[in-house]
């Protein structure tokens, strides 16, 4: 079975600073995918970026970058330039490609508070 | 707007009772999840359904169940409600369950048992 894990139960960051969130997953796998989706006060779930595995490139989503390192399965999130409106719960989710494993598997979050 | 939807957004029930949560997937998503978040356990997944089959089941007590119907919408039945029960429920739909695309998430349900 897959899990996520996310060590940090909360950070805080000064606006327009940079903050990275960290996250760990275990998988016998070797083709999946990786998520951060954020939280806001709404409690809607939004999708903030997405890495496959096959991928050797990290991704990015304009202030939104991770630093995924397959061997060690992390799978990181730096904020740059944080903004107020960035202040939510952020979690780290795995999916997997086959069959039962296709479901997304969440950390249990991080909550980022943005300083003004 | 993701373009999922969910009714109703707010439930207070007793313990014991029934409830049913209703979701309505995008147009054209094929897959239809379900999780649980409360404030102690995170985001649980309890299940999964593809095109009216039930593809993945997580940690879902057996007083809920769920299905998916013809026309791809599905419910979550929970049933003899303990006060343990109170939390947000979402539903999340994607066009193919799997293959790494995007889970979209609906507003949620919140449920109150008291």
């Amino acid at each position: 079975a897959q899990t996520v894990t996310q060590s940090q139960p909360e950070m805080s960051v000064q606006e327009a600073e940079t903050v990275t969130l960290s996250c760990t997953y275990d998988t016998s796998e070797n083709n999946y995918y990786l998520f951060w989706y954020k939280q806001p006060p709404s409690r809607q779930m939004i999708l903030v970026i997405r890495q496959e595995a096959y991928k050797q490139q990290n991704a990015t989503e304009n202030r939104f970058s991770v630093n995924f390192q397959k061997a060690a399965k992390s799978f990181s999130l730096k904020i740059s330039d944080s903004q107020l409106g960035d202040t939510a719960m952020y979690f780290c989710a795995f999916m997997g490609l086959s069959g039962a494993n296709s479901k997304l598997t969440f950390g249990k979050g991080i909550t980022l508070s943005v300083r003004p | 707007d993701s373009g999922v939807t969910q009714t109703p957004k707010h439930l207070i029930t007793a313990t014991g009772q029934r409830v049913t949560l209703r979701c309505s997937p995008r147009s054209g998503d094929l897959s239809v999840y379900w999780y649980q978040q409360s404030l102690d356990q995170g985001l649980q997944f309890l299940i999964q359904y593809y095109n009216g089959e039930e593809r993945a089941k997580g940690n879902i007590l057996e007083r809920f169940s769920a299905q998916q119907f013809p026309d791809l919408h599905s419910e979550l039945n929970l049933s003899s409600l303990e006060l343990g029960d109170s939390a947000l429920y979402f539903c999340a739909s994607s066009v193919d369950g799997g293959l790494g695309t995007e889970a979209f998430f609906g507003q949620g349900t919140r449920l109150t048992v008291v």
